[in-house]
């Protein structure tokens, strides 16, 4: 059975890091691309970054470029999210998802709250 | 890129068919066969109940099934049943590794 497994959320504050981890498990993890996907409080989803199997193609929204960082551990089975300059509008359900067009399975989730 | 257009709510009485469209632009959902759709269910994670415009995956119901046509998707689920009332979301791939997701429907069963 494939499983996603994220962790690493929290409360932070304006300006602060948080690096998301999501533990990969019941599939061949470095042949197949992954992506995260966003949920704020009472909102729809946005698409936040994707990096392919072997890791060295990785794209990320705008709202996200140049603060956010996508990596791969394929010998972790382990996709990360390292978020730096978070800012109170990336307060978030933050998921995983198994895909780069399409997203199947997710994970459950990891909160994050940015916050004074 | 702006998010794909969806109505915030539709519903239907069990056993009726309820659609729910989503439209885009060229560079997206015209552009690419690459339309997917997801349930959610309020506290849950989204499930996948469509890919590539059409496809289902294994375990979801019939009465669930995708079409297209220009820059329109849209989602018909057929024989409503109280377990289908839920959030659904479209989304598609628009080139350059990016994906843009609709703004959601609640699907309220009746």
């Amino acid at each position: 059975e494939v499983q996603l497994l994220e962790s690493g959320g929290g409360l932070i504050q304006p300006g602060g890091s948080l690096r998301l981890s999501c533990a990969a498990s019941g599939f061949t993890f470095r042949n197949y691309a992954m992506t995260w996907v966003r949920q704020a409080p009472g909102k729809g989803l946005e698409w936040v970054s994707g990096i392919s199997g072997s890791g060295d193609t990785t794209d990320s929204a705008d709202s996200v470029k140049g603060r956010f960082t996508i990596s791969r551990d394929n010998s972790k089975n382990t996709l990360y999210l390292q978020m730096n300059t978070l800012r109170a509008d990336d307060t978030a359900i933050y998921y995983c998802a198994k895909g780069l067009k399409w997203f199947d399975p997710w994970g459950q989730g990891t909160l994050v709250t940015v916050s004074s | 890129q702006s998010a794909l257009t969806q109505p915030p709510s539709a519903s239907g009485s069990p056993g009726q068919s309820v659609t729910i469209s989503c439209t885009g632009t060229s560079s997206d959902i015209g552009g690419y066969n690459y339309v997917s759709w997801y349930q959610q269910y309020p506290g849950k994670a989204p499930k996948l109940m469509i890919s590539e415009v059409t496809k289902r995956p294994s375990g979801v119901p019939d009465r669930f099934s995708g079409s297209k046509s220009g820059n329109t998707a849209s989602l018909t689920v057929s024989g409503l049943q109280a377990e289908d009332e839920a959030d659904y979301y479209c989304s598609s791939y628009a080139g350059s590794k990016n994906v843009i997701f609709g703004g959601g429907t609640k699907l309220t069963v009746l």
